[in-house]
């Protein structure tokens, strides 16, 4: 059975810097892209980013890019969410989502992480 | 970027009833690749449906998705009380990823 732990997040200051991570179980982890998809507060659902199963392909939506990094450790099963510059409208529940399929990388979403709340606020 | 338009923004039918929920892309998604999941509060969203009609692992035959384009539905049978929750669409294969906005779905 797959298991997606999160940890990280919490209340940070507008500018500052926050580190979620996802450990994973019961899969072959680096046969499968993993992601980031966050919520709002009310609001639909959100892609973050994704990062391929080597590790060396990444994808960011717009909104993050150039302040977010999405990393993995193959050899812990860590996914990571580096998050800098942080805006009020950063703020949301971030999941981690493991990719449905072993071939390809922007996937759709078979299995979740319990969420991480990120608030954003001075 | 592909948007996806979900319609309505509620539903409000009662048990037993059939729903019928619809996910407009703004552009052809290619190869069928959308799906639909499920959330119910404060719970994480719950594939339903992959590859624009084929149900996800252990999702009950009430659910079923089609289309193909630009125009995709879910429908659900016939509605039992759990299946009171909001509804997404996601469109794959390229990035970036997009969700729909949600349809709610709620007992009347």
């Amino acid at each position: 059975e797959v298991h997606l732990v999160q940890s990280g997040g919490g209340l940070v200051q507008p500018g500052g810097s926050l580190r979620l991570s996802c450990a994973a179980s019961g899969f072959t982890f680096n046969n499968y892209a993993l992601n980031w998809v966050r919520q709002a507060p009310g609001e639909g659902l959100e892609w973050v980013a994704t990062i391929n199963g080597g590790g060396f392909g990444t994808y960011y939506a717009d909104s993050v890019k150039g302040r977010f990094t999405i990393s993995r450790d193959n050899s812990n099963h860590t996914l990571h969410l580096q998050m800098n510059s942080l805006r009020a409208e950063d703020t949301a529940l971030y999941y981690c989502a493991k990719a449905a399929a072993w071939f390809g990388e922007l996937l759709w979403f078979d299995s979740w992480g319990q969420g991480t709340p990120v608030t954003v606020s001075s | 970027e592909i948007v996806l338009t979900q319609s309505p923004g509620t539903l409000s039918l009662s048990p037993g009833e059939r729903a019928t929920l619809s996910c407009r892309a703004s552009q052809s998604v290619s190869g069928g690749y959308l799906a639909w999941y499920q959330q119910k509060p404060g719970q994480t969203p719950r594939l339903l449906v992959y590859g624009a009609s084929r149900r996800a692992a252990g999702i009950p035959d009430r659910f079923s998705g089609s289309g193909s384009g630009t125009d995709f539905t879910l429908t659900i049978s016939r509605l039992e009380p759990e299946d009171f929750a909001v509804y997404y669409c996601q469109v794959y294969g390229s990035s970036p990823l997009t969700f729909g906005g949600g349809i709610k779905v709620e007992s009347k």
